[in-house]
């Protein structure tokens, strides 16, 4: 029973373009939500990251986005640049700052230049 | 150091045999996660220590898994007797106490393969 789906093994995107990443949960208890990066042989590195109570967080070119009454979340890359290509996972947790993360099974962003 | 050293990088371990995974996290961090991520999978959540202490190693997947982190700095993932379906990259990671709202720093991992 996956707590948090990412749908899409795989994206493609022509750099410059925008890249929009989505990721479900079937958790409502969730209340911290996070994207981490990883490149081939290293650890996940974390990216941005949004609390329940705001639906939207912007860090340069990535934004993310939370809409809690559909238990979804999708992070914009904008404009995407061939750098940006790796695996992106979402991930989740409960309230408590030291609950341990939940993730999906990634999507590898491939930026096209 | 600066981040989270994880030894050894590749593992290869022959079925049955015992193996030791160690992690060194970023000094003053006090928790301390191990996940285990298959091939295709996200990581998957081991355990977790606050100091020494052990406080959730629900995701341990059978008693063969043990994890120690005596001092409350250095963590091994020992794995007994090992089996091919623990073939996996172990990744630790370490973050303050509650700050996790930056996430975890994540090491690079341990790939082990059993054969």
């Amino acid at each position: 029973d996956q707590q948090v789906k990412q749908n899409s093994p795989s994206l493609s995107v022509q750099e410059g373009r925008i890249s929009i990443l989505n990721c479900d949960y079937t958790n409502s208890m969730f209340d911290y939500f996070l994207w981490y990066k990883k490149y081939p042989a290293e650890g996940p590195t974390f990216l941005i990251s949004i609390s329940s109570i705001k639906d939207k967080n912007e860090d340069g070119r990535f934004t993310v986005f939370l809409n809690k009454s559909a238990k979804h979340l999708s992070l914009h890359i904008v404009p995407s640049q061939p750098g940006d290509s790796a695996v992106y996972f979402c991930a989740a947790r409960g309230s408590s700052g030291n609950t341990p993360l939940v993730f999906g099974k990634g999507t590898r962003l491939s930026v096209i230049a | 150091g600066a981040g989270v050293s994880q030894s050894p990088r590749y593992k290869v371990a022959k079925r049955g045999q015992d193996v030791a995974l160690r992690c060194d996290p970023i000094s003053g961090h006090v928790s301390l996660f191990w996940y285990q991520q298959a091939l295709g999978q996200g990581p998957e959540f081991l355990t977790y220590f606050q100091n020494e202490a052990q406080l959730d190693k629900s995701g341990l997947p059978s008693d063969r898994f043990f994890a120690e982190r005596p001092e409350g700095s250095v963590s091994t993932l020992k794995i007994q007797r090992t089996q091919q379906e623990d073939s996996a990259v172990y990744l630790c990671a370490s973050s303050l106490a509650g700050t996790a709202n930056y996430g975890y720093t994540f090491g690079s991992g341990t790939r082990l393969t059993v054969v």
